[in-house]
């Protein structure tokens, strides 16, 4: 089925750091969304995006609905330790049962 | 944001017993809910998507009679797992979607002894 490729896998950063990740796929997708997963805990949605080239922020993270609507990137900024976590992305194509495909999710450390 | 509430968040059970796990959406009607399985180091895996009043739709490879769906209301919707065995053993998550985005429930971490 559908794909997503997700990157880095994981990430080992300083406090401080900013942080980039993306996700391409080979499909066009009309939504993107991001979201956040700590242990043992269902993914919190962070940022979702519904137009191409749309950039959106939240705070301290940023995230972009890439031009051919197969790709989209997070940036997080001045990382803290509690960004640690998993982050995934997510895509929504044209289906009507609106169901999401995920990517392989990246592992963000922060070394405080 | 939208809350969505999974119960329960830890099972241990026997093998070959069933259990159920519930997932309601609290503040919001829910027309669509999602099930997905996630193994460690791994994502979202869906399972199937079901809406109010109607049969659930399963994803390839997950056995409809296994893994029972329920979605009787637009705040609630419920996994059955049948017969379980010790590989059924995983986390469970369900999803919410209303007029918004997907929200998802806190996980029930399902352990099969």
């Amino acid at each position: 089925g559908q794909q997503l490729n997700q990157s880095p896998q994981s990430m080992f950063i300083q406090e401080g750091e900013d942080v980039s990740m993306n996700c391409t796929s080979s499909s066009i997708f009309n939504t993107w969304l991001w979201y956040k997963q700590d242990p043992g805990e269902g993914p919190v949605l962070l940022i979702a995006l519904y137009k191409a080239g749309e950039l959106t922020s939240n705070g301290r993270l940023t995230a972009q609905f890439g031009i051919t609507r197969k790709d989209s990137f997070l940036n997080i900024s001045a990382s803290i330790p509690s960004d640690v976590g998993i982050y995934f992305c997510a895509g929504r194509g044209s289906s009507n049962t609106g169901k999401l495909i995920f990517g392989q999710g990246t592992t963000l450390q922060v070394k405080p | 944001g939208a809350v969505v509430s999974q119960h329960p968040s830890r099972v241990i059970c026997k093998s070959g017993t069933s259990v159920k796990i519930e997932c309601r959406s609290l503040d919001f009607q829910a027309t669509t809910m999602f099930w997905y399985r996630q193994f460690p180091k791994q994502s979202l895996m869906l399972m199937a998507t079901s809406n109010e009043g109607s049969k659930a739709t399963y994803e390839q490879g997950v056995e409809k009679d296994k893994f029972l769906i329920n979605h009787a209301s637009l705040t609630l919707s419920t996994l059955t797992v049948t017969s379980a065995h010790p590989e059924d053993s995983s986390f469970y998550i369900c999803s919410a979607r209303g007029l918004a985005e997907a929200f998802f429930g806190q996980g029930t971490r399902l352990t099969v002894v």
